[in-house]
């Protein structure tokens, strides 16, 4: 069965400042690592993608895989309100690449 | 920028009736999947399409699902006889070749009374 892990949160951090949000996953043939940003009512919204270890930076955001621990974070810099929503961490393995879903992190950011 | 769309967005049924949730992928993309998401919970894997084929499925996809891609635009997702657990936000999502990610369409919300 494959697994993906998060802490539902609420992960309350205040306006500016460095959010931090893990995931791990199971399957060690786990072949592409995504994040996905939920706001209520709404769809999936993909954030980042990371396929090989080390860091990958794109704006405020920053995504790390390390497989040999099967983790994956996202990192915010400079957090606004306005990134105050779900954030979901999805897996997908090798084949047709069907995503896995973690339960997804809260995350709540105060003016 | 291209995106998924889908319609309706929000659908109310009788229990045991039929209904048909449609999607139109991106237009150049060649993988399309429907999720579910049921309210307060995980987003989940129903179905996976490719080549015009199912290339894999949950065991949520059971008898009662059926997917169909009646044209070259149009990916559709069928539930023959509504059950009230069926109510969930249905997704579909499409992606290029490759590691390509998945996009997402914005959902249909489906009420089952």
């Amino acid at each position: 069965q494959k697994e993906v892990e998060q802490n539902s949160g609420p992960l309350s951090v205040p306006e500016g400042a460095i959010a931090s949000l893990n995931c791990t996953y199971s399957d060690r043939g786990s072949q592409s690592f995504f994040w996905y940003r939920q706001y209520s009512g709404k769809s999936p919204e993909l954030i980042m993608s990371i396929y090989s270890n080390g860091d990958k930076e794109d704006g405020r955001f920053t995504a790390q895989l390390n497989k040999a621990s099967q983790y994956v974070s996202l990192l915010i810099r400079d957090s606004q309100p306005s990134d105050s929503a779900t954030y979901l961490c999805a897996v997908a393995y090798t084949g047709f690449q069907k995503l896995v879903f973690g339960t997804g992190t809260r995350l709540l950011v105060s003016p | 920028e291209p995106e998924v769309t889908q319609t309706p967005s929000h659908q109310v049924t009788q229990m045991g009736q039929e209904v048909i949730l449609r999607c139109v992928p991106i237009s150049n993309h060649l993988y399309f999947y429907w999720y579910r998401q049921i309210l307060g919970q995980k987003v989940e894997f129903l179905v996976s399409f490719y080549n015009n084929e199912i290339s894999e499925k949950s065991e949520i996809f059971d008898d009662q699902f059926s997917v169909e891609r009646p044209d070259g635009s149009n990916f559709t997702l069928k539930i023959r006889s509504t059950k009230l657990e069926d109510s969930a936000m249905y997704f579909c999502a499409s992606r290029g070749t490759g590691d390509q990610p998945q996009h997402f369409g914005d959902g249909t919300r489906l009420s089952i009374l």
